[in-house]
């Protein structure tokens, strides 16, 4: 069946470090990919999201590319912010069934520190 | 546009007890959803709402939770009788009907305590 699977955390990382969150999947046919983000206390929101082999999905200076070859859309930042610290779920979301569940992640938390 | 508004905003209960949560989605959007997502983990869908009918509850605890979705815009949880595994958050999400690559509007949640 479909499936996700992240890096665990918690990821701690200095100001204006480089982050990675690595994030695979297993889905057959050609699923839509989404990072969301929850910051404390507040519900999830969409970070970014890409719906077809090689798409770059980007905001806030994150980016994540759709890799089909690698079944693999890793999160990226080049320089982290103190305000980046949540936790990062990386979902899919197939386009078949009537349903269309999203296939959730365990979550990344990330603290960055000042 | 106006978000996902939910309430209450925290509720402590003790075992046994009931609980309703409210959610009112983006004006619009025909799909609804609640959530469950238990400290340190993801998401669990309990149900799934498309207009006013059920897509998915397949996941519900159907013993004791229950949903409606009136009229196809606000929706209520209920929990009845509350066990201690319930803790939780509860969050709703809408989105528009029909596409996939459409992103899920979650509300901020309702922080359940059950003690």
């Amino acid at each position: 069946g479909n499936s996700v699977t992240q890096m665990e955390g918690p990821v701690t990382l200095s100001e204006e470090a480089f982050l990675t969150i690595n994030c695979t999947y297993t889905a057959t046919g050609y699923p839509s990919l989404f990072w969301y983000v929850q910051y404390p206390g507040e519900g999830l929101q969409l970070l970014l999201k890409a719906t077809k082999a090689d798409d770059k999905g980007s905001n806030k200076g994150f980016e994540a590319t759709y890799r089909k070859e690698t079944t693999s859309f890793h999160l990226e930042k080049g320089s982290v912010q103190v305000s980046d610290s949540a936790v990062y779920f990386c979902a899919l979301r197939h386009n078949a069934g009537n349903n269309r569940k999203l296939i959730w992640g365990l979550g990344t938390s990330l603290a960055v520190n000042p | 546009e106006a978000g996902v508004a939910q309430s209450p905003r925290y509720k402590i209960i003790e075992k046994r007890q009931s609980v309703a949560f409210w959610c009112n989605p983006i004006s619009g959007h025909a799909t609804l959803y609640w959530y469950q997502q238990i400290l340190g983990q993801g998401p669990k869908l309990l149900i799934q709402f498309q207009n006013n009918g059920v897509v998915d509850d397949s996941q519900l605890p159907k013993d004791r939770f229950s949903a409606e979705r009136l009229k196809g815009v606000d929706s209520t949880l209920k929990i009845q009788p509350a066990k201690l595994e319930d803790s939780a958050v509860y969050l709703c999400a809408s989105s528009p009907l029909g596409r996939v690559e459409s992103p899920l509007h979650f509300g901020n949640g309702t922080r359940l305590t059950v003690t």
